[in-house]
């Protein structure tokens, strides 16, 4: 079974700085997803960014960005230029791609704190 | 406009008397998924449908139903609830699983068992 640990229960960054997340998984497929949800105070969860296991580009959304680093099975986010509407708590997310009847495997999330 | 909807989205109830949170997608989705999520655990997989009469167990199944009677809806079942049940509750839908469609999540439901 895949897993995912995030080992950063919470992180503070200054507003307008920048902020890493970590994020590392295991599972012995070699094509998969990964995903970076958000989830403020609402609850609500919201896709911040995704990554194919099969691309070896970072993907990029305006300030959020990935550093995957297969081999070391590592996908840390980075917030660049945080805001005060970064707050939220973060989870990273696998999904495997053979057969289709996984479902998202999250870690346990990190709280992210800015600090204005 | 896409969306998975989630009834009700706020229930206290008792043990032992049996509740139905009820899910429904307007994006004729195939497949459809039920977690929870509790403090310092994240989310986990109750159960998920790949298609119409197609469920299975997720990783944390126990004390739940599901049934996929229709492609649009997938009803989460707590025959008898007990207190270890009280969580927040997410829905989710994709067009097929496993495929890194965009997965899209109901508000969630917060169920406490008293």
């Amino acid at each position: 079974a895949q897993t995912v640990t995030q080992s950063q229960p919470e992180m503070s960054v200054q507003e307008a700085e920048t902020v890493t997340l970590s994020c590392t998984y295991d599972t012995s497929e070699s094509d998969y997803y990964l995903f970076w949800y958000k989830q403020p105070p609402s609850r609500q969860m919201i896709l911040v960014i995704r990554q194919e296991a099969y691309k070896q580009q970072n993907a990029t959304e305006n300030r959020f960005s990935v550093n995957f680093q297969k081999a070391a099975k590592s996908f840390s986010l980075k917030i660049s230029d945080s805001q005060l509407g970064d707050a939220a708590m973060y989870f990273c997310a696998y999904l495997g791609s053979g057969g289709g009847a996984d479902g998202l495997t999250f870690g346990k999330g990190t709280h992210l704190i800015i600090q204005p | 406009e896409a969306q998975v909807t989630q009834n009700p989205r706020y229930l206290i109830t008792v043990t032992g008397k049996k509740l139905t949170v009820t899910c429904s997608q307007n994006m004729n989705h195939e497949y459809m998924s039920w977690y929870r999520q509790d403090p310092g655990l994240g989310l986990r997989q109750i159960y998920y449908s790949m298609n119409v009469e197609v469920t299975d167990k997720g990783d944390v199944p126990e004390g739940y139903k599901v049934s996929r009677k229709e492609k649009r809806n997938f009803p989460l079942i707590l025959e008898s609830p007990s207190p270890n049940q009280t969580s927040l509750y997410f829905c989710a839908s994709s067009w097929t699983g496993g495929s890194g469609n965009t997965i899209y999540f109901g508000e969630g439901s917060w169920l406490t068992v008293v």
